[in-house]
């Protein structure tokens, strides 16, 4: 069974805090994303990476960074957390542009 | 102009109805275009690609009009399980051979009894 893992479903974390949000596929896929997810604006993507190293701006990338060391994991950073980065972040992967991306359940940050 | 575009919703239809979702998308060097469903709480998870030739899978009936950048779901025969969030996901070329995929904000479904 192909699985996307997030490695905290709910955090909690303080403005001003670097936060690091760990995502993890077992399917050797080449690209992996990071989106964050808003009532009343969907899914917006953050960063993507289509290879190891590799690392693309998405549609908001301001406030967040991004890690690929090893082609499974894909890190989302917040250099300095702030409470307009509370949100559910969602991580996906996929092989290829035409194939199906598989989600991670998702973690919800809350920075107070 | 936004890269997905979806009808807002909400949709609130009776057992048995038939609903069809829209969608339209702004670059035309778009590559690939998918249907999702998002249930309360829950991850995304594929329902099913879009293909120029149009899709059907049971129920469900995909069309893609690559001239007008449209893209529609039509759900006939609506079960109460088909309540959800609808998203169109297009996969937009970002330069080179790379691409990134983008949502629209989905399309809230509820199947009333």
């Amino acid at each position: 069974d192909v699985k996307v893992t997030q490695s905290s479903r709910y955090l909690v974390k303080r403005t001003g805090e670097k936060v690091f949000l760990e995502c993890v596929q077992d399917m050797d896929h080449e690209n992996m994303f990071w989106y964050r997810q808003d009532p009343g604006l969907g899914l917006r993507l953050i960063y993507f990476s289509y290879d190891v190293k590799m690392k693309e701006k998405g549609d908001i990338p301001e406030g967040y960074s991004v890690s690929r060391e090893k082609k499974e994991r894909f890190s989302l950073i917040l250099e300095s957390a702030s409470t307009n980065q509370t949100s559910m972040y969602l991580c996906a992967s996929d092989r290829e542009p035409n194939t199906e991306a598989f989600f991670g359940q998702g973690t919800r940050l809350t920075v107070v | 102009r936004k890269e997905v575009e979806q009808d807002p919703g909400p949709f609130n239809v009776p057992e048995g109805a038939t609903v069809a979702f829209n969608c339209t998308y702004s670059n035309s060097a778009s590559q690939s275009f998918f249907w999702y469903r998002q249930d309360c709480r829950k991850e995304p998870k594929l329902l099913m690609s879009v293909y120029s030739s149009g899709n059907e899978d049971g129920r469900f009936t995909a069309q893609l009009n690559r001239a007008s950048q449209y893209i529609s779901l039509l759900i006939r025969d609506s079960k109460l399980s088909d309540s959800a969030t609808y998203l169109c996901v297009v996969n937009i070329n970002s330069g080179g051979s790379n691409y990134k995929l983008t949502f629209g904000k989905g399309t809230l479904l509820t199947v009333n009894p």
